[in-house]
């Protein structure tokens, strides 16, 4: 069966810190992989999404980045943090592109920026 | 493009009472609709999906829900709730290049004894 990890599950970090919270797939080969951001009290953000090593797409332009360099591992990354960068932070993957295919969603990484 | 509006930012019933998360979408493509829950602190789990078979969808732990067409209407439902189902609820629509989601902006379930 699949999993998805993600890790840390929670990251208190200082306003100009970088960061790098990393998310792994299981028990599938070439995932479309997904970060989203979930701020307080509001729905999901989409940051950026992969359909294959090496492949970034950003949806929403900020001070974030990411990377594949595997196929079953995704990063999230910043060379310095934000305020407003605070939130909650969800991995996800899909088999494909096919809208039929629902999302699978990590345990997600609670991260405060002080 | 695609957008999905949950009219009910909060909703509370008591145990034992039926649920009723309200939820319509509108979408160019011919769409995929999900409903997902999120507990405290924690990913989302996927209670149910609609992919243009059965309209009237059932899911995990009692809840089901219906796609109407001509409502542009999925709205998500439960006989009789459980404390264990207070939580935060999203209605889900996916299409377009990338297998994107489009998130509506959630219903928090809560439930009283």
């Amino acid at each position: 069966s699949q999993t998805i990890h993600q890790w840390p599950a929670t990251l208190v970090q200082p306003v100009g810190s970088p960061l790098s919270l990393e998310c792994t797939v299981e028990g599938t080969s070439n995932p479309n992989l997904y970060w989203y951001r979930q701020a307080a009290g509001r729905g999901l953000q989409l940051l950026f999404y992969s359909v294959g090593i090496g492949q970034i797409s950003s949806e929403v332009p900020q001070n974030l980045s990411a990377s594949r360099p595997q196929d079953r591992q995704f990063i999230l990354s910043s060379k310095k943090l934000l305020l407003s960068d605070s939130g909650f932070y969800l991995c996800a993957w899909s088999v494909d592109s096919s809208s039929y295919n629902e999302q699978f969603f990590g345990p997600g990484t609670r991260l405060t920026v002080l | 493009a695609q957008s999905v509006t949950q009219l009910d930012s909060h909703v509370s019933v008591s145990e034992g009472t039926p649920v009723l998360l309200r939820c319509n979408y509108s979408s160019s493509y011919s769409p995929s609709l999900f409903w997902y829950v999120q507990h405290p602190n924690k990913g989302l789990q996927l209670l149910l999906k609609y992919t243009s078979a059965a309209t009237l969808v059932k899911g995990i732990n009692g809840f089901e829900a219906e796609f109407k067409k001509s409502e542009t209407s999925f709205h998500l439902t439960k006989p009789s709730a459980h404390m264990s189902d207070a939580a935060e609820y999203f209605c889900v629509v996916s299409g377009g290049a990338g297998n994107m989601l489009t998130f509506g902006g959630g219903t928090r379930l809560m439930v009283k004894p």
